[in-house]
């Protein structure tokens, strides 16, 4: 059975710093790895995906990587910015024909001014 | 471009009432629908999913069901909710199973 663990569960740094989160996964055989942010109170917003075939994406001041073979995802996030403020959530797609995503507890990031 | 739309955003219902959620998409056809629970200090549950009309899968036992009436409405329903039905619950969509999965803005459910 699939597991997802996110380290830290919270994590303050100030505002500049570049940070890491960590997503560690059980099974390796996933078909890829999507990044959410979620805001208090509201929906998920997709940040990025990781094809199982790729090590890793970019978008903006964000960037994924991802190892299979060690079941590991890294989110590092460039320069934060208390925008950045929010809970990060990793998950796991772990069948291609459904979709079905296997979720992380979250790490609650707090970017102070 | 797609959109995903969740209502109500709050709820607020005594035990043994009934439950009707509804989620709409549109702007695609024939999406992969999901429907998510988030209880508190817990993470997000996948709770049914659907890549069809009437193909409904449930992932967990429950005193929940759901139903595809039409290609891009979801419904998420209840005969008589229980206190452990309390939670946040989300709609999201996918174009398939490896494409990025896009989340509603979800419905806060209070069991009184």
């Amino acid at each position: 059975k699939q597991e997802v663990t996110q380290i830290p569960a919270a994590l303050s740094v100030p505002e500049g710093e570049n940070l890491v989160l960590n997503c560690s996964f059980t099974d390796s055989a996933i078909y890829n790895l999507q990044w959410f942010r979620q805001d208090p109170g509201k929906g998920l917003t997709s940040l990025l995906l990781i094809q199982s075939s790729q090590r890793e994406q970019t978008s903006g001041r964000l960037n994924a990587s991802l190892d299979k073979s060690s079941g590991r995802s890294t989110l590092y996030i460039a320069a934060s910015q208390p925008g950045d403020s929010a809970t990060y959530l990793c998950a796991v797609h772990g069948s291609s024909n459904t979709g079905k995503l296997i979720f992380g507890q979250g790490t609650t990031l707090q970017v102070k001014p | 471009s797609q959109t995903i739309h969740q209502w109500p955003a709050t709820l607020v219902q005594p035990v043994g009432s009934p439950l009707s959620l509804e989620c709409t998409v549109e702007g695609t056809s024939n999406p992969n629908l999901y429907w998510y629970r988030q209880a508190a200090g817990r993470g997000l549950q996948l709770l049914f999913y659907s890549v069809g009309i009437g193909q409904i899968s449930s992932e967990v036992p429950q005193n929940l069901s759901a139903s595809r009436p039409q290609d891009r409405q979801f419904i998420l329903s209840s005969k008589k909710l229980l206190l452990s039905d309390s939670g946040f619950y989300l709609c999201a969509w996918s174009v398939d199973g490896n494409q990025p999965q896009h989340f509603g803005d979800g419905t806060r459910l209070s069991i009184l």
